[in-house]
């Protein structure tokens, strides 16, 4: 199986400044149809995840710009530009090229 | 509105079986890859199983391969996960997603408990 292996896994912000997590693959990401399917997901407390970034750098329709997607190959990052206080919770990246599809272990962004 | 809706969640002891449904609507479900998603209580998201989009073989997780079935009727644009041998580290909320390679529609999740 991929293994998604993110760090940090857990990152205290100060609200207006920036954060950054990592993800790394163990095996390249890129589909035969030439996409690299890495995602990023949003949990707050209590709800359901949420998509919030596909194919690498695709923000999804109502996710603030604040938030940025970047990588190839193996290595991949989610930036927030400005840490607001609804961005408090668990994020995950996800591979969907290989069987099973796998998450990394989640990075718990809280407000210091 | 795209939506997808959970159901079938409950108390199972172990070694007891359980169906879980998912139900889409606002989508053409019969082109849908779906995926099913678990979360132990305090731990990270699972990959568990799920379709891929246009027909293909089903892929599932290494800890239910074997226990678990994903099927779907499309007629009723529904989802199923059929779970057999149930332990207790099955014990979770089940979320089903729109999608296989990027899952972008979630549901609530139904909880699923396994214990004597």
């Amino acid at each position: 199986d991929v293994v998604m292996t993110q760090s940090p896994l857990s990152l205290p912000v100060t609200l207006g400044q920036p954060a950054s997590i990592s993800c790394r693959s163990s095996q390249g990401l890129v589909h035969t149809d030439g996409y690299t399917y890495l995602n990023w997901f949003q949990q707050r407390p209590g709800q359901s995840p949420r998509r919030l970034i596909y194919k690498v750098s695709n923000r999804d329709s109502g996710v603030p710009d604040r938030f940025s997607g970047s990588g190839s190959g193996t290595d991949f990052t989610l930036k927030i530009s400005r840490v607001e206080a609804e961005d408090v919770g668990v994020y995950y990246c996800m591979q969907g090229v290989h069987w099973p599809r796998t998450f990394g272990q989640g990075t718990k962004v809280e407000i210091k | 509105e795209v939506h997808v809706v959970e159901s079938g969640g409950g108390l199972k002891q172990p070694g007891g079986s359980l169906t879980l449904s998912c139900a889409g609507s606002g989508f053409t479900f019969i082109n849908s890859g779906m995926s099913w998603v678990r979360q132990a209580p305090g731990k990270g998201l699972e990959w568990v199983s799920g379709f891929p989009g246009g027909g293909g073989s089903t892929g599932y997780a290494d800890s239910v391969k074997g226990r678990f079935t994903i099927s779907r009727d499309n007629s009723k644009n529904t989802i199923y996960l059929q779970m057999n041998s149930l332990r207790v580290d099955d014990t979770a909320i089940y979320y089903c997603a729109k999608g296989t390679s990027a899952p972008d529609v979630w549901g609530q999740g139904t909880l699923v408990t396994v214990s004597s």
